[in-house]
């Protein structure tokens, strides 16, 4: 057990719609990031949210979003859903603020009919 | 974007078998290089996160090590066993970027 609790593990949705995966980093992480995994790919960065604050940016697509509140937990937002959206979405934190070990939870995995 | 490659792709092995597998990167800006073990229906874990030139660590019978200047790293297993199966993975981070994982070495050990 990581320390690191997403939910939900499983979602499965219309193509249209939005939705929120969950995330609540190890205790005393301050760092939160969010990974896609799709079929094929690798595990390709999202975002990154340091202690409330947007630290880093990956391939993020506009209609997805997030946010780290003020008691660490981060969320993902992701509407006007695509097909293509449909993938293995995993959060993982860190202490460090930036390339320290990342502790991944579970995955949410959605699917996108 | 980092370009983190990792060979090979895919690995087939029998039990006792030693193995290695490689990861290369820009060596431009180098911060760290991390290696994660990611078995199926579960979630990645660290193995190790290596950030000086020459490093060289080791856990039980795996162990890793770490050329910055060359833009590469290698990843050892002495003996494989059926319960070292799984898609191990490279990610650096840079002193602009953060941790860019590559696509991973899916390793099989048959019995």
């Amino acid at each position: 057990d990581s320390g690191v609790t997403q939910t939900p593990k499983h979602l499965i949705t219309a193509t249209g719609q939005r939705v929120t995966l969950r995330c609540s980093p190890r205790s005393g992480d301050l760092s939160v990031y969010w990974y896609q995994q799709s079929l094929d790919q690798g595990l390709q960065f999202l975002i990154q949210y340091y202690n409330g604050e947007e630290r880093a940016k990956g391939n993020i697509l506009e209609r997805f979003s997030a946010q780290q509140f003020p008691d660490l937990h981060s969320e993902l937002n992701l509407s006007s859903l695509e097909l293509g959206d449909s993938a293995l979405y995993f959060c993982a934190s860190s202490e460090a603020y930036r390339n320290g070990e990342l502790f991944f939870g579970e995955g949410s995995r959605l699917t996108v009919l | 974007i980092l370009n983190v490659e990792q060979s090979p792709q895919s690995l087939h092995v029998q039990e006792g078998d030693s193995t290695n597998f490689t990861c290369s990167f820009p060596s431009s800006n180098f911060y760290a290089l991390h290696w994660y073990r990611w078995e199926t229906a579960k979630s990645p874990e660290a193995l190790f996160v290596m950030t000086l030139n020459g490093d060289e660590k080791k856990k039980g019978r795996i162990s890793a090590t770490l050329n910055t200047k060359e833009g590469y790293s290698y990843l050892y297993i002495k003996g494989s066993q059926p319960e070292d199966s799984a898609t191990y993975l490279c990610a650096v981070g840079t002193g602009y970027s953060t941790l860019t994982f590559g696509k991973g070495t899916m390793l099989l050990v048959s019995p």
